[in-house]
């Protein structure tokens, strides 16, 4: 089955520093892949999106390269503000058997931001 | 557009006590879900909907209900309580895809459950 794997938290980084996030995937199909951002005590919001190989997805300072020949949507921003520590999801819908275009998602990655 | 509503946004149940979690969107979107968030987990799908009168389990269905008379609505029932369902439940909804396009799903703010 599908399946998304994305390195482990927390990630601690100084203000202004470089992001990279990790996510590889598994899928049957041809997946769709996204990020999603949940503040604390919130829900899920859309970060970024990518639905076909070699598309970039951009958003707020983040982006992320659709890879299919790694099977990876690795997210990365320049350099990150206190306000964007947050937890961090990476998902793919895979749309070949896939009614509703369900998510399949990581298990997160805690983003920790300091001044 | 108020976007996807979940009510209530926090509930103490005894075990075997049963309820409803609600769920409206006013977005007009066909394609509605309930999943649950757990400590290092991630989400998983409790069940879904791909329009009014269709519903289909997800990966964790059991002890849940879900009916859809309406598209703006998708509540979920747990029938009798267990310690087990006590996380935070989110609803999402989406409209179906156009074409390669897939636009994603609209997450609600949760609801914290905590069954005693």
């Amino acid at each position: 089955g599908d399946s998304v794997t994305q390195m482990e938290g927390p990630v601690t980084l100084s203000e202004e520093a470089f992001l990279t996030i990790n996510c590889t995937y598994t899928a049957t199909g041809y997946p769709s892949l996204f990020w999603y951002v949940q503040y604390p005590g919130e829900g899920l919001q859309l970060l970024l999106k990518a639905t076909k190989a070699d598309d970039k997805g951009s958003n707020k300072g983040f982006e992320a390269t659709y890879r299919k020949e790694t099977t990876s949507f690795h997210l990365e921003k320049g350099s990150v503000q206190v306000s964007d520590s947050a937890v961090y999801f990476c998902a793919l819908s895979d749309g070949g058997n896939n009614a509703g275009n369900m998510l399949t998602f990581g298990g997160g990655t805690r983003l920790m931001v300091k001044p | 557009n108020a976007g996807v509503t979940q009510t209530p946004k926090f509930q103490v149940l005894k075990t075997g006590q049963s309820m409803t979690l609600q769920c409206a969107q006013d977005m007009n979107h066909e394609y509605m879900s309930w999943y649950r968030q757990d400590p290092g987990m991630g989400l998983r799908l409790i069940h879904y909907s791909v329009g009014a009168g269709i519903t289909d389990q997800g990966e964790v269905p059991n002890g849940y209900n879900v009916s859809r008379s309406t598209t703006e609505d998708f509540p979920l029932r747990l029938l009798s309580a267990a310690p087990s369902q006590t996380s935070v439940y989110f609803c999402a909804s989406s409209p179906p895809t156009g074409g390669l396009v897939n636009y994603g799903y609209t997450f609600g703010s949760g609801t914290r459950l905590t069954v005693v």
